[in-house]
């Protein structure tokens, strides 16, 4: 069983920068896996920021970004903002399938 | 506008079945897949599965093999997620969401279905 491990917690200031990574079992995250990230906050569902490793929909604040660094996937919040503060999850492919991360709680302080 | 209308909060016993539904609108229906993502309380995200709406394609995570079937009513623009053999530990946050451009991504997502069971 594919295992996807992020950060379990992250803690920025406001205005400051952090970087979040996604790494698998299985080896180094390349493009193919089609990283993608979502942002969840408490009691609501996930809303979709990065696809295709750094592709951004067309709702996602230029602030966010999404990129492969040292073998796993990232997402890099620039000039953080205190709505910023939620649960983060990278979802990789895996030839047909998918999985998602451990998560990430990115607190804003 | 994309819209992904789910069914109401279901209660089952262990051992039942159930069925959640997800209406699209907004789009073509039959261009796009649908994923199944379902979140216990408290837990992480987890990928169950998803339908190609064009074909009827199907592809399950192997954790829900044999217990989860996925299918679509084009004519309705609808997809169900069925689980059976329901146990406690399925009670979650059932989401659908579509999925885009082949394996790229999920982008708009149904506003959950909780579904608990209990005896």
């Amino acid at each position: 069983q594919t295992v996807v491990t992020q950060e379990p917690s992250l803690t920025v200031s406001p205005g400051g920068t952090v970087t979040l990574t996604c790494a698998s079992s299985t080896g180094a995250v390349t493009s193919g896996d089609y990283p993608n990230w979502f942002q969840q906050k408490p009691g609501q569902a996930p809303r979709p920021l990065i696809y295709g490793t750094s592709n951004k929909h067309s709702w996602t604040p230029a602030r966010f970004s999404g990129s492969l660094l040292g073998g796993k996937a990232a997402l890099t919040l620039s000039g953080v903002q205190p709505e910023d503060e939620a649960e983060y999850y990278c979802l990789l492919h895996y030839d047909g399938t998918y999985v998602f991360g451990t998560g990430t709680k990115v607190t804003v302080l | 506008q994309v819209q992904l209308v789910q069914s109401g909060a279901e209660v089952k016993k262990p051992g039942a079945s159930v069925k959640v539904s997800c209406k699209a609108s907004g789009y073509t229906f039959t261009d796009y897949a649908m994923h199944w993502v379902r979140q216990a309380p408290g837990q992480r995200l987890e990928w169950m599965g998803w339908i190609n709406a064009g074909n009827g394609n199907t592809k399950y995570s192997q954790k829900f093999q044999g217990r989860l079937t996925i299918v679509r009513d084009t004519s309705a623009s609808t997809a169900y997620m069925e689980l059976s053999s329901l146990r406690s530990e399925d009670t979650a946050v059932y989401y659908c969401a579509r999925g885009f451009a082949g394996v790229a991504g999920l982008d708009y997502w149904g506003q959950g279905t909780l579904v608990t069971v209990s005896s």
